[in-house]
């Protein structure tokens, strides 16, 4: 069955502090993963996508990373800041029965406290 | 240059009433689509359209219709409420229909619909 996991399911931590986000998924064969951001009470905006031959890509102080050997995908997010409490989406992108599927993790409810 | 614009922001509504949720985008986008959210699930695919005259089902499409008559325009609507279809319903377009996820998604800020 094509899953999307995220972890952990929601994250507390302090503003200015570091995170990492993992994202793992069983898609396959994969196309793309992308990272979505969702803000309370808005619809999610795309931060970066990933295709199966980038290990890396940075966008501000979010770094995304893509292991498609393990499955596996982390967002990185440097010196946090309150604007960054939201949630995070991944959604991975591949084929099954030879028709497209795009697949939404559950994502992960991040706070920032000041 | 507004986006995707979605309306109602909030309904509530009684069982068995029906309405529609309005989407609409201005960015000549071919590719439209409608998901529900609900809490500890991903955004699932309720219907979904390549283009004008277009449309088919996703994930979860009973109990909901859709038309696209035009490119700009992609209604929802529910024909007989239900209290399972209470939910965060998101409007998504993209640029192209072939590889719609190639080019991301523009979401709709949602609409909240509760059904009593």
């Amino acid at each position: 069955k094509n899953q999307v996991e995220q972890s952990p399911q929601s994250l507390i931590i302090l503003e200015g502090k570091n995170c990492t986000l993992q994202c793992n998924y069983t898609v396959s064969p994969f196309s793309n993963l992308r990272w979505y951001k969702q803000d309370t009470g808005r619809g999610p905006v795309s931060l970066t996508i990933m295709t199966f031959s980038e290990n890396t890509k940075s966008n501000g102080r979010y770094t995304a990373t893509l292991d498609a050997d393990t499955k596996q995908s982390s967002l990185h997010i440097t010196a946090s800041q309150l604007s960054d409490s939201a949630s995070y989406i991944c959604v991975v992108r591949g084929r099954m029965n030879r028709d497209d599927k795009i697949i939404f993790g559950k994502g992960t409810r991040l706070h920032i406290l000041p | 240059n507004a986006g995707v614009t979605q309306t109602p922001k909030f309904q509530v509504l009684k069982t068995g009433q029906s309405m529609t949720l309005q989407c609409a985008q201005d960015m000549n986008h071919e590719y439209m689509s409608w998901y529900r959210q609900d809490p500890g699930m991903g955004l699932r695919l309720i219907h979904y359209s390549v283009g004008a005259g277009i449309t088919d089902q996703g994930e979860v499409p009973n109990g909901y219709n859709v038309s696209r008559s035009t490119t700009e325009d992609f209604p929802l609507r529910l024909l007989s409420a239900a209290p399972s279809q209470t939910s965060v319903y998101f409007c998504a377009s993209s640029l192209s229909s072939s590889r719609p996820e190639n080019y991301g998604y523009t979401f709709g800020s949602g609409t909240r619909l509760t059904v009593v």
